[in-house]
């Protein structure tokens, strides 16, 4: 098994320039979700999904979109690059939400001149 | 202001110590959660501990949860080099986890 993956591993743009981060997990788990980690400041939940065809906003959800068309896969996009979104994306899945652990992907770094 | 939150914010010890970090939260809680992240990678759980539970153990690792104080602690015991990384207490928020910002650990040779 693969665990959870993610694609691209690094990335930068301009400012106002879109992409789309993919995640992809396949361990069955019902539960993704996308992370920024920012030096300092832990984890920041963007945006997560308790199953396919579900979407939910995290703390930080603003400047992101995301969908879950398929239960393995969780894209988070930016329509609109700004230099406040230069971090480190971690996707994470579980298998039911909180009462269980989070498997996380490698990463994405993402820079936004 | 977070849920949760480790302390120290950095800790250097010497290869074969014990290794101490603890985590304070501000609400009630179903469970908590331990996770290490090695530079530039993801995140990896060590341990979950539930509220109705005092302590566990894991190898090296040994997890308290004081749901009166609102706090937990992570012991590393005979530290490694290879411990060293980034620990992360999660506590379960709503319908999600908030992270801490982490306690760095360096562990020397």
């Amino acid at each position: 098994n693969a665990g959870v993956t993610q694609t691209p591993k690094f990335r930068v743009l301009k400012t106002g320039q879109s992409m789309t981060l993919l995640c992809a997990q396949d361990m069955n788990h019902e539960y993704m979700y996308w992370y920024r980690q920012d030096p300092g400041m832990g984890l920041r939940l963007i945006h997560y999904s308790v199953g396919e065809g579900t979407t939910a906003k995290g703390e930080v959800p603003d400047g992101y979109n995301v969908s879950r068309l398929k239960k393995q896969n969780f894209l988070l996009g930016l329509e609109s690059a700004a230099p406040s979104q230069t971090s480190v994306y971690f996707c994470a899945s579980s298998y039911f939400g909180k009462y269980n652990e989070q498997f996380f992907g490698p990463g994405t770094r993402l820079t936004v001149l | 202001s977070q849920q949760g939150e480790e302390d120290p914010q950095a800790l250097s010890i010497q290869e074969g110590e014990n290794a101490t970090m603890n985590c304070s939260y501000k609400t009630s809680i179903n469970n908590l959660q331990w996770y290490r992240q090695n530079s530039g990678r993801g995140l990896v759980h060590l341990i979950l501990i539930r509220s109705n539970e005092r302590e566990k153990h894991s190898g090296r690792l040994r997890v308290t949860l004081d749901t009166s104080k609102k706090s937990s602690s992570l012991l590393i015991t005979a530290s490694r080099a290879a411990d060293t990384a980034s620990y992360f207490c999660a506590t379960d928020y709503g319908q999600n986890f908030v992270f801490g910002p982490g306690t760095r650990l360096s562990v020397l040779p």
